[in-house]
């Protein structure tokens, strides 16, 4: 198989705080991870791509100084979001790849935040 | 620019009415296209992938094809348990990122 696992499931915080989440592969080892957001009946709309040992590629629009991630090793990212704000409640979900480079995404189960 | 149109948005069946969900896509060079469904307040879940046109791929009682600019998603008998969003998404060959389109909603009535 292949097991993406996130954490937490949900998570509520006060706006201005700081909330960070978890992406693990389980079984296998993932170079590249992808986070993306989606609003309820919405698509995901990726957000950015996460690189082990280098720094993230955001894509247009997205603010880097809001979303930190980091993928400190073949198995995990992560990504914090800083000073939250109602705006950024949402359900977060990542993503890896078995093969580099091409084939389907796993997923994990997503993180729903709210900001109160 | 890349991008997937899925339609309907939104689909209410009868158990056992076959029906049929459409992905149109438009990528400079399809490295790959991808169904998934969702299950509400969850992750997406691989069903399958597919290639090149022609290709058609089989789970259960879904079925997947593939032109050069269109995917269809076709669902035979259907049950209840398949109720769930059904996200369509490609891959360029230029570079790593999946694009999804908006999904269509299916809705199965027992």
């Amino acid at each position: 198989g292949a097991v993406v696992s996130q954490h937490p499931s949900r998570v509520i915080c006060k706006s201005g705080t700081s909330v960070k989440i978890e992406c693990r592969s389980l079984d296998f080892q993932a170079t590249t991870m992808f986070w993306y957001r989606q609003f309820p009946k919405q698509s995901l709309m990726l957000m950015a791509t996460s690189n082990e040992g280098s720094k993230a590629t955001y894509e247009q629009g997205v603010e880097k100084d809001k979303f930190l991630i980091n993928h400190a090793s073949l198995t995990l990212s992560t990504l914090t979001v800083t000073s939250a704000h109602p705006e950024d409640s949402s359900f977060y979900i990542c993503s890896a790849r078995k093969t580099e480079g091409g084939g389907p995404l796993h997923f994990g189960n997503g993180t729903r935040l709210t900001v109160t | 620019e890349d991008q997937v149109t899925q339609s309907p948005e939104a689909l209410r069946l009868q158990e056992g009415e076959s029906s049929s969900l459409n992905c149109s896509y438009t990528v400079s060079g399809l490295r790959g296209l991808f169904w998934y469904r969702q299950d509400p307040g969850k992750g997406p879940e691989f069903l399958f992938t597919l290639y090149s046109a022609g290709e058609e791929k089989e789970k259960e009682r879904l079925k997947a094809t593939l032109t050069k600019k269109e995917s269809f998603l076709h669902i035979t008998a259907p049950k209840p348990e398949d109720s769930a969003t059904y996200l369509c998404a490609v891959q360029a060959e230029r570079d790593d990122k999946i694009i999804f389109g908006k999904g269509t909603r299916l809705h199965i009535l027992p």
